[in-house]
């Protein structure tokens, strides 16, 4: 079957660091994106990983390994403004398949 | 910034109706999208357009659906003959090139509430 797996929800607090992972079973394989989405509006790009490694942009990297159907996105220096929901969500032909996303509470 | 615009923000039908979403892609972007999240669930992926043809779709996107650009502007969405379980937010986007990395440009959305 295709499954996208990644945790309900996570808590971390402002100024920390959190990882978010995602483990992604789909038929074809053509890269993998996250998505922010706060509750009520529209996802908003994050960044997208086709080949192995770590892809770094500002406080947001990810990392993506396809022989393990893994990838994280981490969040550094936390903000209360990253309180969203984040989503996992693989490009394959035919289809672009999301994860139920990881709803992420930053407390104070 | 230009954005992806899409009206109406919630529409409201009754069972069996016929209902058009409508999107206003960025100007300079030839890809269109639509999705769906039904409330508390996975975002979907319905279908993928360009220029005038569909390029990809899922088993979600069956005959009652159906996807036009009528005009230089709009891209619709309708939906022949509505069910109960039609009711979630349908999102349009849109990309500039059709890379598979390309970032996709999300609308704000439309609630869709079918009774």
């Amino acid at each position: 079957g295709q499954n996208i797996d990644q945790p309900t929800e996570m808590t971390a607090t402002e100024g920390a660091i959190v990882q978010i992972n995602c483990t992604y079973q789909t038929s074809g394989f053509n890269g993998l994106f996250w998505y922010q989405q706060h509750a009520g509006e529209a996802p908003t790009f994050l960044s997208y990983n086709v080949l192995d490694g770590l892809e770094e942009k500002g406080r947001f990297s990810s990392f993506l390994s396809r022989s393990k159907g893994y990838s994280y996105l981490l969040l550094k220096e936390l903000q209360m403004k990253d309180s969203a929901s984040y989503l996992c969500a693989v490009r394959a032909p035919n289809d672009m398949r999301f994860g139920a996303g990881t709803r992420l509470t930053v407390k104070p | 910034e230009p954005e992806v615009t899409q009206t109406p923000s919630h529409q409201v039908t009754q069972m069996g109706q016929e209902v058009i979403l409508r999107c206003v892609p960025i100007s300079n972007h030839l890809y269109f999208y639509w999705y769906r999240q039904i409330l508390g669930q996975k975002v979907e992926f319905l279908v993928s357009f360009y220029n005038n043809e569909i390029s990809e779709k899922s088993e979600i996107f069956d005959d009652q659906f159906s996807v036009e650009r009528p005009d230089g502007s709009n891209f619709t969405l309708k939906i022949r003959s509505t069910k109960l379980e039609d009711s979630a937010m349908y999102f349009c986007a849109s990309s500039e090139d059709s890379q598979q990395s390309a970032e996709q440009f999300f609308g704000p959305g439309t609630r869709l509430t079918v009774l």
